[in-house]
């Protein structure tokens, strides 16, 4: 089973549109993450969530906008996509306190 | 504030041959360390992590000791396969502040030759 999943792998859009990213994790786990990593590689924390309240808001443009109905899933809704967007966005979770943070597999945001 | 700092790649070494890359971290309190790796089109993988000063954390050959004299985490591997061309992540993990984040520095791509 995987530990944190996330949804689509790859997504390639028109700019103005709108799309989510969907992440869950089956570790118990209270604390979900957004990263987002750009061309360079460089991995910038984006939101944290504990217990489905927001800890954690980096400096994001509004448009992006996380969502966590539950403590097992964090999802992350883009409005009106730009180029500069394109990026692989990776979802994470630890428990508070602990000392290990797991990440999903990635998905590829291409805007064309 | 809170930081990592790993010396910048490319790194290109010939198969078998000694690596080392670089870590160094700014921290206030006392983090926990990882090295991730990112395999070409592939996500983040923990490699190995250390989460008290002297420990080494050590995984597929690879090893790397958390130094709190000299805030290091330098990651080592004796002998280097083509296989292990990837990017490699140094982070750090605040504890045991509830706003916990893992901070990573900007990553060092190694290429592997044949």
């Amino acid at each position: 089973d995987t530990a944190v999943s996330q949804t689509p792998k790859y997504l390639v859009t028109q700019m103005g549109n709108d799309k989510s990213i969907k992440c869950e994790q089956n570790l118990g786990h209270d604390t979900m993450y957004w990263y987002k990593q750009d061309s360079k590689k460089f991995l910038k924390i984006m939101f944290s969530y504990n217990n489905k309240e927001l800890i954690i808001n980096e400096t994001v443009p509004n448009r992006f906008s996380p969502k966590s109905p539950d403590k097992a899933h964090l999802n992350l809704h883009i409005n009106s996509l730009e180029l500069g967007d394109s990026a692989v966005y990776f979802c994470a979770s630890s428990q508070v306190g602990g000392n290990t943070i797991y990440f999903g597999e990635g998905s590829w945001l291409t805007v064309v | 504030g809170d930081s990592v700092t790993q010396m910048e790649g490319p790194v290109t070494l010939s198969e078998e041959a000694f690596l080392t890359i670089n870590c160094t971290y700014t921290a206030t309190g006392y983090p926990s360390l990882f090295w991730y790796v990112q395999y070409p089109g592939e996500g983040l993988q923990l490699l190995l992590k250390a989460t008290k000063a002297d420990d080494k954390g050590s995984n597929k050959g690879f090893e790397a000791t958390y130094r709190k004299e000299t805030t290091s985490f330098h990651l080592e591997k004796g002998s280097v396969q083509v296989s292990d061309s990837a990017v490699y992540f140094c982070a750090l993990k605040l504890l045991p502040y509830r706003d916990d984040k893992i901070i990573f520095g900007k990553g060092t791509r190694l290429h592997i030759l044949p």
